[in-house]
């Protein structure tokens, strides 16, 4: 079957620095998103990665690792509207986006 | 960028009543919808996915009668909550897509609330 996995929860301090990782098994890869999703708000875009490696936007960072099956999201300098959750979500062979349950971040001052 | 717009934002209404929830994409045509639902303290939910000019692809445990997905035209993809019950309360997103692989672009999301 396909499988998502990420953690259900993290907690961190702001201005620190916090990874959450996500690990797939699809039955195909067109690519990884991550998505940051404050309750009741349209989630927002914040990456895209299809070949491994990682990829560098601002605070926010996404790593693939494609034979891991794995990939992270790193964001630096937190602030306190980081507090969200993020979801990973790959598209498979057939570009159906498989989604993770989320991960949600609580930032403490 | 692609905008997608939702609507309505709250709506409330009486149980037993249906409700109709539009998705718009304002400047591009997507040929794939997403209907999502959201209950409180839990991650977003998918329940079905709307292809334009055909049925719609339901995601297990999402009843098709119930939840009524009609997408017309290349930018209106319309969920209908029939029957609605308290439990259907919730909040719910659609999004659109450009071209398969592409990234989803996301409605502001309709608050439900059934009485």
């Amino acid at each position: 079957g396909q499988n998502i996995d990420q953690p259900t929860e993290m907690t961190a301090t702001e201005g620190a620095i916090v990874q959450i990782n996500c690990t797939y098994q699809t039955s195909g890869f067109n690519g990884l998103f991550w998505y940051q999703h404050h309750a009741g708000e349209a989630p927002t875009f914040l990456s895209y990665n299809v070949l491994d490696g990682l990829e560098e936007k601002g605070r926010f960072s996404s790593f693939l690792s494609r034979s891991k099956g794995y990939s992270y999201l790193l964001l630096k300098e937190l602030q306190m509207k980081d507090s969200a959750s993020y979801l990973c979500a790959v598209s498979d062979s057939n570009y159906q986006l498989i989604w993770g349950a989320g991960t949600k971040l609580i930032i403490k001052p | 960028g692609a905008v997608v717009s939702q609507h309505p934002s709250w709506v409330i209404c009486k149980s037993g009543t249906s409700v109709k929830i539009e998705c718009r994409s304002l400047d591009f045509q997507a040929t794939t919808m997403f209907w999502y639902r959201q209950f409180p303290k839990q991650s977003l939910m998918l329940m079905a996915t709307s292809n334009e000019g055909s049925k719609a692809t339901y995601e297990q445990g999402v009843e098709k009668d119930k939840f009524l997905i009609n997408h017309a035209s290349l930018t209106l993809s319309t969920l209908t909550v029939t029957s609605a019950h308290p439990e259907d309360s919730s909040f719910y997103i659609c999004s659109a897509r450009v071209l398969e692989g592409s990234p989803l672009h996301f409605g502001n999301g309709t608050r439900l609330t059934v009485t």
